[in-house]
């Protein structure tokens, strides 16, 4: 497996909380991507994080990555309630393989 | 925006009986991939292609075969389906650029097999 402590969880928060999502990877990368699948939809690219960028903001979302640990992670600021997805951080791995975290469900009730 | 389309969007097949998911794609992407998503599992990597007449297997491929005679298509073959290959299907595409490959993806199947 490429990847460390699963990742998959449920987050249920209130609008208006912070809240952090973590990926921790096995397979050396040099970039980390992070991925939204609102209900019924295929995932969406949200922020793209490098190995020469320790953190990467975009709005209210911040993604950083830590080469050395091997970890990522995505935090929201001020969520909505359509920020209700799930959450998916993924890595490439050899050529142009990608594959994906188990994914964290975060539910964010108004 | 890259477009990715899959069909059919939903498929009911029988246990034993072959079964095909179409993909294509309109942003000439060198790059195309088959993923099951399966709650507890995220998505996970059936099979891959860099480009028409290459296929790679993924982290699953077992029970599954890809074909891509194009640039634009790429298949997901079952031949035998069975009950475990009862998931929804996503296709993707992306071509690389910048070192990130980020995938688009279509909507993707619901395949049920009884």
């Amino acid at each position: 497996s490429q990847w460390g402590e699963e990742n998959l969880q449920a987050l249920s928060i209130q609008e208006g909380e912070d809240v952090t999502m973590n990926c921790s990877y096995k397979t050396y990368t040099t970039v980390v991507q992070w991925y939204r699948q609102k209900s019924g939809k295929g995932p969406a690219l949200i922020i793209l994080i490098r190995s020469n960028e320790r953190e990467k903001r975009s709005g209210r979302l911040r993604a950083t990555l830590d080469t050395s640990s091997q970890s990522s992670s995505l935090s929201i600021t001020g969520t909505l309630a359509t920020d209700t997805a799930v959450y998916f951080c993924a890595i490439r791995t050899g050529g142009y393989k990608v594959v994906f975290g188990s994914g964290t469900r975060l539910l964010v009730s108004p | 925006e890259a477009a990715v389309t899959q069909s059919p969007r939903n498929k009911v097949a029988v246990t034993g009986g072959k079964v095909t998911l179409s993909c294509n794609q309109t942003n000439n992407h060198n790059n195309m991939y088959w993923y099951r998503q399966d709650t507890g599992h995220g998505l996970r990597l059936i099979h891959y292609s860099y480009g028409a007449g290459s296929t790679e297997k993924g982290d699953i491929p077992d029970g599954y075969k890809a074909s891509r005679p194009s640039q634009e298509n790429f298949s997901l073959i079952l031949e035998l389906a069975t009950p475990s290959q009862t998931s929804v299907y996503f296709c993707a595409s992306g071509d690389g650029t910048g070192g990130g490959t980020e995938v688009f993806f279509g909507k993707g199947t619901r395949l049920t097999v009884v």
